[in-house]
């Protein structure tokens, strides 16, 4: 089946530690993001990638980074210089940027840093 | 991008339409209307988008004012399964550029049974 994995489901963190989030999808999309929500509120682009070994800032990159060294991967890390890093974390693809193609999310993960 | 206006919440009869409002009176003309809705806990999940012209798919339909101030998501025969927080998104489709989402806080549709 194609489709964006995110794993783990639940991460729990100490504060101060880099923490790793997996994104793998099986689309063949050039493009991935990911996102970040709080409680009651809409998704903030954190970063974005359009090919491999190229990404950009989105709105609130500060205190995360990310790598694209294949095309079917996207991993975010949230660093400690990440202020309130607790949320739930998204990540999306989509077949390229710009059109009218949609974005493909995948389950998400919900990260606590304790 | 332009910015939507999205009540907060809506109750609807299951099996009855469901009729959700989004407000986007600054949309230019180069702008299409995104529908996403987000079921608890879940990532985010594509149902629909127009430019002009209404539309239908298998989900939904999208009916967009003849100004494009204004659009209404459309659920047909609302299900207990429908209940979820809807986003009303407006974007520019351009080439090369990035394909950002501006999500709001959407309308959380509570379908009663």
């Amino acid at each position: 089946d194609g489709g964006i994995t995110q794993s783990p489901k639940y991460l729990f963190r100490k504060e101060g530690q880099n923490v790793t989030l997996s994104c793998e999808q099986n689309l063949n999309h050039d493009a991935m993001y990911w996102y970040r929500q709080d409680p009651g509120q809409g998704l903030r682009l954190i970063y974005y990638s359009q090919i491999v070994n190229d990404f950009q800032k989105g709105d609130i990159a500060e205190g995360y980074s990310v790598s694209r060294e294949k095309k079917e991967s996207f991993p975010l890390t949230v660093t400690s210089a990440q202020k309130n890093p607790t949320a739930f974390y998204l990540c999306a693809s989509s077949p390229r940027t710009g059109g009218t193609n949609e974005q493909f999310f995948g389950p998400g993960t919900r990260l606590t840093v304790l | 991008d332009a910015k939507t206006t999205q009540p907060p919440s809506m109750d609807c009869a299951e099996g009855r339409a469901a009729n959700l409002p989004c407000n986007h009176s600054t949309i230019s003309g180069n702008e299409y209307v995104y529908w996403y809705r987000q079921i608890h806990s879940q990532g985010p999940q594509y149902i629909i988008h127009g430019l002009k012209n209404n539309e239908t798919n298998e989900m939904a339909s999208l009916i967009i004012t003849e100004d494009r101030k204004s659009s209404t998501l459309i659920l047909p025969h609302a299900t207990l399964r429908d209940t979820a927080v809807y986003y009303c998104i407006v974007r520019v489709a351009r080439g090369g550029a990035t394909n950002k989402l501006i999500f709001g806080t959407g309308t959380l549709l509570a379908v009663q049974p």
